[in-house]
């Protein structure tokens, strides 16, 4: 069974600072997505980037870029000139290819100080 | 078009009693999926469902629990006898078609189920 974890429970950021939020993931799969997540306090699960494992180039969203190292099965979120929207808690999820669920990390709740 | 509705938002049963939890998935949209969220966890798939099919129940409890989407109607996802351990909140997503590494996937606001 696949496994995500999220290292940091909790992590902060000075508005205007860059913040790399870190994911590790446990498969035998050679081919899945991966995805960052932001739930706001309304509780409202909004995507933030998708990757493609067989793509070798990261995934770049405007602010938000992530760090896929596939051979470590890393996959890190960074958030450039953090704003104070930005606050939220962050899940990292992975998908197989062949299957329809999305499988959770135990999130990194962010806080942007002002 | 309006998004995935989940309702009520919130839900107060007692110990022992039924909770009826329903997902207007958007318009368009044939899948639904189920996740349930404890208190400082992440999300939890319980069950994937099509129109009058259920495709994949491996993460729902062997008991008490079900789902169901109809061909008319909300998606239902119910909890009878609950017990405190129930209380989460319960995410419903939907997709036009097989969300497979899709960003078509989207989730509603969920409800917040709280077992007294």
């Amino acid at each position: 069974a696949q496994t995500v974890t999220q290292s940091q429970p909790e992590m902060s950021v000075q508005e205007a600072e860059t913040v790399t939020l870190s994911c590790t993931y446990d498969t035998s799969e050679s081919d899945y997505y991966l995805f960052w997540y932001k739930q706001p306090p309304s509780r409202q699960m909004i995507l933030v980037i998708r990757q493609e494992a067989y793509k070798q180039q990261n995934a770049t969203e405007n602010r938000f870029s992530v760090n896929f190292q596939k051979a470590a099965k890393s996959f890190s979120l960074k958030i450039s000139d953090s704003q104070l929207g930005d606050a939220a808690m962050y899940f990292c999820a992975f998908q197989e290819t062949s299957g329809s669920r999305l499988t959770f990390g135990e999130g990194t709740q962010l806080t942007v100080n002002p | 078009n309006a998004g995935v509705m989940q309702n009520p938002r919130h839900l107060v049963r007692r110990r022992g009693q039924e909770a009826r939890l329903r997902c207007s998935p958007m318009k368009g949209h044939s899948h639904v999926y189920w996740y349930r969220q404890l208190p400082e966890e992440g999300l939890k798939f319980m069950v994937y469902l099509q129109k009058e099919n259920i495709i994949d129940e491996s993460g729902m409890p062997k008991e008490r629990f079900s789902a169901e989407f109809p061909k008319e109607g909300p998606s239902i996802l119910r909890i009878q006898q609950v017990v405190r351990g129930d209380s989460a909140a319960y995410f419903c997503a939907s997709s036009p078609q097989w969300a497979g590494g899709s960003e078509k996937l989207f989730f509603g606001s969920g409800t917040q189920l709280s077992v007294l």
